[in-house]
């Protein structure tokens, strides 16, 4: 059974902080990995896309990629309340359906 | 790029009637397109995997019978719920893949009320 393991949270910072999300998944052969956010009754929107080990920034968003200890990760930096969200992990092979973890919820608060 | 559109944002239907979803990628064109189910404050289900021109694959405890995927152009795939019941009251979220592509963008989904 290919898993994607996200700590549900919620996961409260100040505005400002820096925001971790982790995530694990059990697929050795997991090629691509993605980091979605979804708002309260909306559905999720691509944020991060990652495939090889190490950092990937965008803006005030950081992927980092262990394929060895299989682990990824979102950091957001200086936080901000429109941040508050829950963010899906997900992992995929070629080809095939990409794998969501249950999603962290992050509370940002002013 | 990669839009994806869904039709209706919202219906709400008597129980015992079907109900079809439409989901278009708007800007690629989508040999694969997904289809999911989200009851509140849970996570994702994915339900099915529609490749254009051939059969839908559904995931283990989904009724194909009951839930009708037609994936008939690139750009086009439809979701019907038939018979349905108020168990069936979910939001139906679409994904489609760009050729080559390994991400999936998303639909801005359906919520289906069944009375």
């Amino acid at each position: 059974q290919k898993e994607v393991e996200q700590n549900s949270g919620p996961l409260s910072v100040p505005e400002g902080a820096i925001a971790s999300l982790n995530c694990t998944y059990s697929d050795r052969g997991s090629q691509s990995f993605f980091w979605y956010r979804q708002y309260s009754g909306k559905s999720p929107e691509l944020i991060m896309s990652i495939y090889s080990n190490g950092d990937k920034e965008d803006g005030r968003f950081t992927a980092q990629l262990n394929k060895a200890s299989q682990y990824v990760s979102l950091l957001i930096r200086d936080s901000q309340p429109s941040d508050s969200a829950t963010y899906l992990c997900a992992v995929n092979q070629a080809g095939t359906a990409l794998i969501f973890g249950k999603g962290t919820t992050l509370s940002v608060s002013s | 790029g990669a839009v994806v559109s869904q039709h209706p944002s919202w219906v709400i239907c008597k129980s015992g009637t079907s109900v079809k979803i439409e989901c278009r990628s708007l800007d690629f064109q989508a040999t694969t397109m997904f289809w999911y189910r989200q009851f509140p404050k849970q996570s994702l289900m994915l339900m099915a995997t529609s490749n254009e021109g051939s059969k839908a694959t559904y995931e283990q405890g989904v009724e194909k019978d009951k839930f009708l995927i037609n994936h008939a152009s690139l750009t086009l795939s439809t979701l019907t719920v038939t018979s349905a019941h108020p168990e069936d009251s979910s939001f139906y979220i679409c994904s489609a893949r760009p050729p080559g592509g390994g991400e999936q963008f998303f639909g801005p989904g359906t919520r289906l009320t069944v009375l």
